[in-house]
């Protein structure tokens, strides 16, 4: 079984800086069925990249994402007031057929 | 515009049952597969089912396993969840979610609270 490790739980920091998050499999992943997605208080859950690197529809290029193997990153290259939210990783295809992350919290500083 | 509405959810007695559906619309809802996601209160995503877009195969996750049954109906573009022998872990909001095909989520529903208490 697949086990998705996040880090780091929370990252506190300001607007305009960088935030690098990390996900971590116990065992390889295709990168194609790697993605993370972003979830703000009270909503449901937004696709941000799928296949580790292709950004979804409508978001910003300030999100992009890399990675191969068991080892996958979430870059935002300069973080704006709204993105401000926790994030998670998914992964497709292996067992469990479907699993996330426990998810980084990205605060403000 | 994709829209997905999920609703059956509620307050429900350990042991008890309870049916949610997922209206879908703004998509060739046959030819998507689907699952049903949940989240308990102030946790993490946890994956529940998947159903393919023909209904043919179905997947769970070990915790619901032989509890609950995905399905679907594409002559009326509604997904479905029966939950049985519902526990107190089962509490959670119940998202529908559609798989763009590569085995992510491009579009998700509001959520439905499933409370299981006595």
């Amino acid at each position: 079984e697949i086990v998705l490790t996040q880090s780091p739980g929370t990252l506190s920091l300001s607007p305009g800086e960088r935030a690098t998050l990390s996900c971590r499999a116990s065992q390889s992943v295709n990168s194609r069925n790697l993605a993370w997605f972003q979830q703000k208080p009270g909503q449901a859950p937004r696709l941000l990249i799928y296949s580790a690197s292709s950004r979804a529809t409508g978001i910003p290029d300030r999100f992009s994402g890399s990675g191969s193997g068991t080892d996958f990153t979430l870059t935002i290259s300069r973080l704006e007031p709204e993105d401000f939210a926790v994030y998670y990783c998914q992964q497709y295809g292996s067992s469990p057929l479907f699993s996330f992350g426990p998810g980084t919290k990205v605060d403000i500083k | 515009e994709v829209q997905l509405l999920e609703s059956g959810g509620g307050l429900v007695q350990p042991g008890g049952s309870l049916r949610l559906s997922c209206a879908a619309s703004g998509f060739t809802f046959s030819s998507y597969g689907m699952s049903w996601v949940r989240q308990a209160p102030g946790k993490g995503l946890e994956w529940v089912s998947a159903l393919s877009g023909n209904g043919g195969s179905t997947f769970y996750a070990d915790s619901v396993k032989g509890r609950f049954t995905i399905s679907r109906d594409n002559s009326k573009n509604i997904l479905y969840l029966q939950m049985n022998s519902l526990r107190a872990e089962d509490t959670a909001i119940y998202y529908c979610a559609k798989d763009q095909g590569t085995g992510s989520y491009d579009h998700w529903g509001q959520g439905t609270l499933v409370t299981v208490s006595s």
